[in-house]
């Protein structure tokens, strides 16, 4: 099975720059995905993690220590709408290809 | 445009009462997915659908029943054997060609039993 950890809240500043932490614990991996959702919308791609190492897409960056069992999402220049939950899933290395997701991280940005 | 539409986006059922909440694409994916969100924990897998006419249960399946008669089209019964069935469900699709693809969300359906 997989277990996978996020810190529940996180508060910033507009303008800051803020990292949200996933650990996980799993018996096959093969991938990290990290979504964005605001409240009582879709959850939307934000970045895809398979090697260690760090991806960068504009103001977001998502890093990953397979050693660890560790990721982590960097936002920059954080803005107002940024205001958000942030889900990190892991997909298991299964036939089917399973996402389990953890609980979110609510980020409250303000001014 | 291509997309996932789930609907309704708000859905009262009375206790007792089967309801189906639709999920359609045009993405042409062949993989679905049904999640359930409460507050307080990740999304839970109810079913998922790797091709037409075959469906398998995910972690929280009790009470809930799917069909996938149709590649864009994965309906999802609610029913009243499903003992606290308020929630926001969420479908989801994917292109299973390539491992590294990831999964597209429909808007949501939030069902309220009164």
């Amino acid at each position: 099975g997989q277990n996978i950890d996020q810190p529940t809240e996180m508060t910033a500043t507009e303008g800051a720059i803020v990292q949200i932490n996933c650990t996980y614990q799993t018996s096959g991996f093969n991938g990290l995905f990290w979504y964005q959702q605001h409240a009582g919308e879709a959850p939307t791609f934000l970045s895809y993690n398979v090697l260690d190492g760090l991806e960068e897409k504009g103001r977001f960056s998502s890093f990953l220590s397979r050693s660890k069992g560790y990721s982590y999402l960097l936002l920059k220049e954080l803005q107002m709408k940024d205001s958000a939950s942030y889900l990190c899933a892991v997909r298991e290395r299964t036939g089917f290809q399973k996402l389990v997701f953890g609980t979110g991280t609510r980020l409250l940005v303000s001014p | 445009d291509g997309g996932i539409t789930q609907s309704p986006k708000y859905l009262f059922r009375k206790e007792g009462q089967n309801v189906t909440l639709s999920c359609e694409q045009n993405l042409n994916h062949d993989a679905m997915y049904w999640y359930r969100q409460d507050p307080g924990q990740g999304l839970r897998l109810i079913y998922y659908s790797q091709i037409v006419n075959d469906f398998q249960k995910g972690d929280i399946a009790e009470g809930y029943s799917v069909s996938r008669e149709k590649k864009e089209s994965f309906p999802l019964t609610v029913t009243s054997a499903q003992k606290n069935p308020t929630a926001f469900y969420l479908c989801a699709t994917r292109w299973g060609g390539v491992e590294n693809t990831e999964a597209f969300f429909g808007q949501g359906t939030r069902l309220t039993v009164v």
